[in-house]
């Protein structure tokens, strides 16, 4: 099975400390997507970072960077400077079932403490 | 520019009945998703559109649920004699084209939460 699995349910910081959310997948396929989206109270999905399997430089984007381990199956998004705007849920996904759809896991609720 | 808007935002229907969710997807993206988000799980895949092409369906967890997309833009989701397990927020998605998911970024909309009693 294909899957996405975040084993933290909630995480919590304190604002401008740095947080690492965990995520490991399991694939067969060697050419996937990995992404990293946020969701706050409003529902809607906003997408935070995304990594291609085939790339070994790790993506950023601003204070959010994430660390792909390939061999490992492990995609982790490491939030530095937090700030009070950054919490919310976060899910792990990948394309890792067909090039369309999207597999999430099962989110990480974090918190940043003032 | 407008993004994805679901309606309704909210739905609350008695067992057994039938119920329709809309999506309208940015507006020149030819690929339309829908997604199901449980209570304090991830989202599951439901079914997905590209163009004049026939949609995957193979998320669709059972025959009482069907989409259609007319024109190419606007999509319903149907679920008809709902059920208790139904509850759940669904939630659509667009991108420019069906490519590969991380060449097109998927564009969310911010659902319909669903409760059946």
């Amino acid at each position: 099975a294909q899957t996405v699995t975040q084993s933290q349910p909630e995480m919590s910081v304190q604002e401008a400390e740095t947080v690492t959310l965990s995520c490991t997948y399991d694939t067969s396929e060697s050419d996937y997507y990995l992404f990293w989206y946020k969701q706050p109270p409003s529902r809607q999905m906003i997408l935070v970072i995304r990594q291609e399997a085939y790339k070994q430089q790790n993506a950023t984007e601003n204070r959010f960077s994430v660390n792909f381990q390939k061999a490992a199956k492990s995609f982790s998004l490491k939030i530095s400077d937090s700030q009070l705007g950054d919490a919310a849920m976060y899910f792990c996904a990948s394309n890792l079932q067909g090039a369309q759809k999207l597999v999430f896991g099962q989110g990480t609720r974090l918190t940043i403490n003032p | 520019g407008a993004g994805v808007s679901q309606s309704p935002s909210n739905k609350v229907t008695e067992k057994g009945k039938d119920v329709e969710l809309r999506c309208d997807p940015i507006s020149g993206h030819t690929a339309l998703y829908w997604y199901r988000q449980s209570l304090g799980q991830g989202l599951e895949f439901l079914i997905y559109f590209q163009g004049n092409s026939a949609p995957d369906k193979s998320g669709l967890p059972s025959d009482r649920f069907s989409a259609e997309r007319t024109g190419g833009s606007v999509s319903t989701l149907t679920i008809q004699r709902t059920q208790q397990e139904d509850s759940a927020v669904y939630l659509c998605a667009s991108s420019l084209d069906g490519g590969r998911a991380g060449d097109n970024e998927q564009f969310f909309g911010p659902g319909t939460r669903l409760t059946v009693l």
